[in-house]
């Protein structure tokens, strides 16, 4: 089984729009972290946003904010007033184990964002 | 400021002649970690240091090897690299986790990656 699907392979937004991008997770021990990255087509993977397992609050970071569902298991990064720059590769990931030698990111299959002027 | 370093970006060799790609951090973290990503997929964990204890994914090919002198540096050995290694590889870097961060110090610090092309 997948542990992290992505559903969106590719999303076009207008610019200025707000864009929620779907992540759902599958893992069985109780402490997880929730990563999602930018990739712009530079290919240098960018870390936007964390979302801890036990945190009771969504994450939030300037035009970052994660929709976190615990219940769900649902992790969806919403990018507020979105910008022609904001255009690239998303991928959302998960760390299962906070402790030493959980050290492993897993990966799931991106959704390719396109801001339209 | 460069944080994660990959030498070079671009990088060509023949088939079956060993490649040795680069990574240096300027972040003084603990683990270090070098993924294979193939076009319009998702990173693949290959192996990562945590200091000096190597650990390799199960799925790791052979013909992968690494090597991590000091904290600074970790280098990723292709023995006899064949077309379908062909990839972007991509190095990175975490804290030790505890750091205090608001994130817990687990996020991974990515470098450009490095875009191997095997001829």
């Amino acid at each position: 089984a997948q542990k992290i699907t992505q559903t969106q392979p590719g999303m076009f937004v207008q610019e200025k729009e707000a864009v929620t991008l779907d992540c759902t997770y599958d893992t069985s021990d109780p402490s997880y972290g929730l990563f999602w990255y930018k990739q712009p087509s530079s290919g240098e993977m960018i870390f936007l946003i964390y979302q801890g397992s036990y945190d009771q609050q969504n994450a939030t970071e300037g035009r970052y904010s994660l929709n976190f569902q615990k219940a769900r298991k649902s992790a969806n990064l919403v990018i507020s007033a979105s910008q022609l720059g904001d255009s690239a590769m998303y991928f959302c990931a998960m760390r299962e184990g906070i402790n030493f030698g959980n050290e492993k990111l897993t990966f799931g299959t991106g959704t390719r964002l396109t801001i339209i002027p | 400021d460069a944080m994660v370093i990959q030498n070079p970006r671009y990088q060509v060799t023949q088939f079956g002649k060993p490649v040795t790609l680069s990574c240096s951090q300027t972040l003084n973290h603990n683990v270090m970690y070098w993924y294979q990503q193939k076009s319009s997929q998702a990173p693949k964990l290959l192996f990562h240091y945590y200091d000096k204890d190597f650990n390799n994914e199960a799925d790791t090919p052979d013909n992968f090897q690494s090597r991590r002198p000091n904290t600074s540096f970790c280098f990723l050995d292709i023995r006899s690299p064949g077309l379908g290694d062909a990839a972007m590889y991509l190095c990175a870097t975490s804290a030790q986790p505890g750091t205090g961060k608001a994130s817990g110090g687990y996020e991974q610090y990515f470098g450009p990656g490095t875009r191997l092309t095997v001829t």
